[in-house]
């Protein structure tokens, strides 16, 4: 069982938005603004989307957008495109360990 | 451009040591700062850290794992090696090689392009 926790799956249609969500606790998520998230596609290594809860790497398409409430953060992806189907994971730094944790993914489905 | 390969057996029977090698270019891990680490990923499952080496030795581990795991690395070679003890079926994964910052608290931002270790007798 993974520490944080997110849905299994989420859909959206073409050009509509969806948002992604990753609960944690005050020992994680909530605790501190490192939160990432990592888009997945088969077969292939995770890609760094937003790291410290709302930044966006070099060359990563602004219509990918992180956030924060408490223990839950959130990712955001605006104008769905059939491109953006894939397996999100969120990740956090954790007091309860040398070594951030995982949540436990994500499928997106572009219908 | 910063670049990471996994190296390693494809196949480990159980009860086996298995030693995977990342070899990295585009940054070196004398750099005050840098990391680099091992995330794994069974098959359909999700991703979970083993352990990062930083630019001064220090060394992390999964807690879960920390009793199998050693980490090392050979800056001359532009190498870091992981070896895990007592190898599971359970362990059949998918092993990344990951490049992190101690700014960054862990997040990587690039990564190997991953090594299929399957574990079977």
């Amino acid at each position: 069982q993974s520490a944080l926790t997110q849905p299994a799956s989420v859909s959206g249609s073409p050009g509509q938005s969806i948002t992604i969500s990753c609960t944690g606790t005050s020992s994680d998520v909530g605790g501190y603004n490192y939160v990432s998230w990592y888009q997945q596609h088969p077969g292939k290594a995770p890609k760094l989307m937003i790291y410290d809860v709302s930044n966006r790497p070099s060359g990563v398409s602004n219509r990918f957008s992180g956030s924060k409430s408490g223990n839950t953060a959130s990712l955001t992806i605006s104008g769905l495109q059939a491109e953006d189907e894939a397996d999100y994971y969120c990740s956090s730094y954790t007091s309860s360990s040398t070594l951030e944790v995982f949540g436990g993914g994500t499928k997106l489905t572009v219908l | 451009q910063i670049t990471l390969k996994e190296s390693g057996p494809t196949l480990v029977k159980p009860t086996q040591t298995l030693t995977l090698t990342c070899t990295f270019s585009g940054f070196s891990l004398s750099t005050s700062g840098v990391g680099v680490g091992w995330i794994r990923q069974p098959p359909g499952k999700a991703l979970e850290w083993l352990a990062l080496i930083y630019w001064d030795d220090d060394k992390r581990y999964s807690p879960s794992l920390k009793s199998r795991l050693t980490i090392t690395k050979d800056t001359s070679k532009n190498q870091v090696v992981l070896t895990m003890t007592n190898m599971d079926p359970v362990d059949t994964a998918t092993y990344y090689c990951a490049h992190s910052t101690i700014a960054a608290a862990g997040t990587v931002d690039y990564w190997g392009q991953g090594t299929l270790v399957t574990v079977s007798s």
